[in-house]
């Protein structure tokens, strides 16, 4: 099955810094791979996604990168702020399936 | 307007009780998903239901029954509850879009399960 590794655990940067978080896969099937910020007392919720027909995408402040050859992919956030301050998750999801494989997240704290 | 909705948010029982979590959406999704969020977040999936029908049904103990009325609610009942049911319970819809692809997750809020 699916594995999806995550990196850092933790990530503590000052207000107005950029912000990086790795994901890597197993699977060659994956073809999906969807980003979800969790802040604290509340469920995940779909920050951006990505799919294996482009190499990278941008929303305002944040950016996702895929390499389907080394099956890595990574979260950008820029010029952070204090509501950046969550856990953040990765995903993949192979074609046909309902059910994405999560990283186990990425707790990310932002220092006004 | 809530998407996905649950309740309660909150639950605090005693063991060998039995409970049910209720969950609703108003997105029309096809498809609800259970996950339950361990105490270092890893995010689980225990079931998920397509148009009322079981597709997914992981290693989850039998004494935790989903039910599904229609397509808008998928309600998760626990029988004979033990410590280790404490967690988070999400709930989540998704829809199956043009050409078989599967959309994306939608989460409610969660329900805190502790179990004394």
């Amino acid at each position: 099955g699916e594995n999806v590794e995550q990196h850092p655990s933790t990530l503590s940067v000052q207000e107005g810094d950029s912000a990086v978080i790795k994901c890597t896969y197993s699977d060659s099937a994956s073809n999906y791979f969807p980003w979800y910020k969790q802040e604290l007392g509340k469920g995940p919720q779909l920050i951006i996604d990505i799919r294996s027909n482009v190499g990278e995408k941008k929303d305002q402040r944040i950016a996702v990168t895929l390499n389907k050859t080394a099956k890595h992919f990574s979260l950008h956030i820029t010029e952070t702020q204090p509501e950046d301050s969550a856990v953040y998750f990765c995903a993949a999801r192979r074609g046909g399936s309902y059910i994405p494989t999560f990283g186990r997240g990425t707790s990310l704290i932002v220092h006004p | 307007d809530t998407a996905v909705s649950q309740t309660p948010k909150y639950l605090v029982t005693q063991m060998g009780n039995d409970k049910s979590i209720k969950c609703e959406q108003n997105l029309g999704h096809d498809t609800m998903y259970w996950y339950k969020q361990d105490s270092k977040k890893f995010l689980k999936i225990m079931f998920s239901y397509n148009n009322k029908e079981l597709i997914i049904n992981e290693t989850v103990p039998n004494r935790f029954s989903p039910k599904s009325p229609d397509k808008a609610h998928l309600n998760l009942h626990i029988n004979s509850l033990e410590l280790g049911d404490s967690a988070v319970y999400f709930c989540a819809s998704s829809q199956v879009v043009a050409g078989g692809v599967k959309d994306t997750q939608y989460f409610g809020p969660g329900t805190r399960l502790t179990v004394l």
